[in-house]
C-alpha cells in the first residue's frame, strides 16, 4: 500500500462547479498534512496546511479525518485558473519534517 | 524577491558526464531537501540536510551526492548520469519548529535535466 494515495483523475468540471478530492494516508501517527498545487512543468506550491479542526481559505476548504486516515480538499466556484495537479502531502513516519507526496489529482476546469 | 533559487533551470548532459545542480535560499531555513520528480509521479526525496547533518534516503543511488557548504547553498552532484536520471530536480527548504506551519516546505523552480 502506498503511503499517500490519491485518485489521479483527471476531474473535468465546468467553471463555477464545486469539486472535492480525497487522499488517504497509511501512517496513523502522521501529524502534518498539506495540500500543494503543481502546474504543468512547474514546482509544487503550498496551497494550504490542514489542521485537525479543518480550515478554509477563500474558496478552498481542507478537512482531516484521523479515524479514517483521509484528507479532503473542496474547491468551490471553480475558476479556469484552478486547473492544475493537487498534491496531498503527509509527514514521513520517521520524521516530522520529512514529507511524503502523493502522485496528485489532476483538475481541468473548462469554460 | 525570489526565496529558493535553482540554477540552471534546464541542463543537458551526456550519458556518464558528471553534472552539478545548485540551489540557494534567502529564507535562512535550516533544512534543505533535494527531490527528483519524473513525469506524472510524486516528488521523491533523495536526501536532505538538517543544518550540516546530511541525511540520505535508503533508496537513493550512490550516483547521487550532495554538498552544503553554508546555510544558503546546497548542491546536487550526479556522478555518472544515466538515461533514467532524466527528470525535474527540485530543491526545497523548511525551518521546523513548534507550529504546524513551520513544517511547510518551499520549493525552488526546479532544474529539468536531460541526459543524451
Amino acid at each position: 500500500r502506498k503511503e499517500v494515495e490519491q485518485d489521479p483523475g483527471p476531474f473535468n468540471v465546468p467553471e463555477g462547479a464545486t469539486v472535492a478530492f480525497n487522499c488517504t494516508y497509511s501512517n496513523s501517527a502522521s501529524q502534518s498534512f498539506f495540500w500543494y498545487r503543481q502546474d504543468c512543468r512547474k514546482e509544487p506550491k503550498l496551497l494550504m496546511s490542514v489542521y485537525s479542526s479543518g480550515n478554509e481559505d477563500g474558496r478552498f476548504t481542507a478537512q482531516l479525518n484521523r479515524a479514517s486516515q483521509y484528507i479532503s480538499l473542496l474547491i468551490r466556484d471553480s475558476k479556469l485558473s484552478d486547473s492544475a495537479t493537487y498534491l496531498c502531502v503527509v509527514n514521513h513516519q520517521d520524521s516530522s519534517y520529512k514529507l511524503i507526496f502523493g502522485s496528485g489529482t489532476r483538475l481541468l476546469v473548462r469554460p | 524577491d525570489a526565496m529558493v533559487i535553482q540554477n540552471p533551470r534546464y541542463q543537458v548532459t551526456q550519458f556518464g558526464k558528471p553534472v552539478t545542480l545548485s540551489c540557494s535560499q534567502t529564507l535562512n531555513h535550516n533544512v534543505m531537501y533535494w527531490y527528483q520528480q519524473k513525469s506524472s509521479q510524486a516528488p521523491k526525496l533523495l536526501f536532505h540536510y538538517y543544518d550540516k547533518d546530511f541525511n540520505n534516503e535508503a533508496d537513493t543511488p550512490d550516483n547521487f551526492q550532495s554538498r552544503r557548504p553554508n546555510t544558503s547553498f546546497c548542491f546536487l552532484d550526479i556522478r555518472s548520469p544515466g538515461l533514467g536520471d532524466a527528470a525535474m530536480y527540485l530543491c526545497a527548504t523548511s525551518s521546523p519548529g513548534a507550529a504546524l506551519s513551520s513544517y511547510e516546505q518551499y520549493f525552488g523552480p526546479g532544474t529539468r535535466l536531460t541526459v543524451t
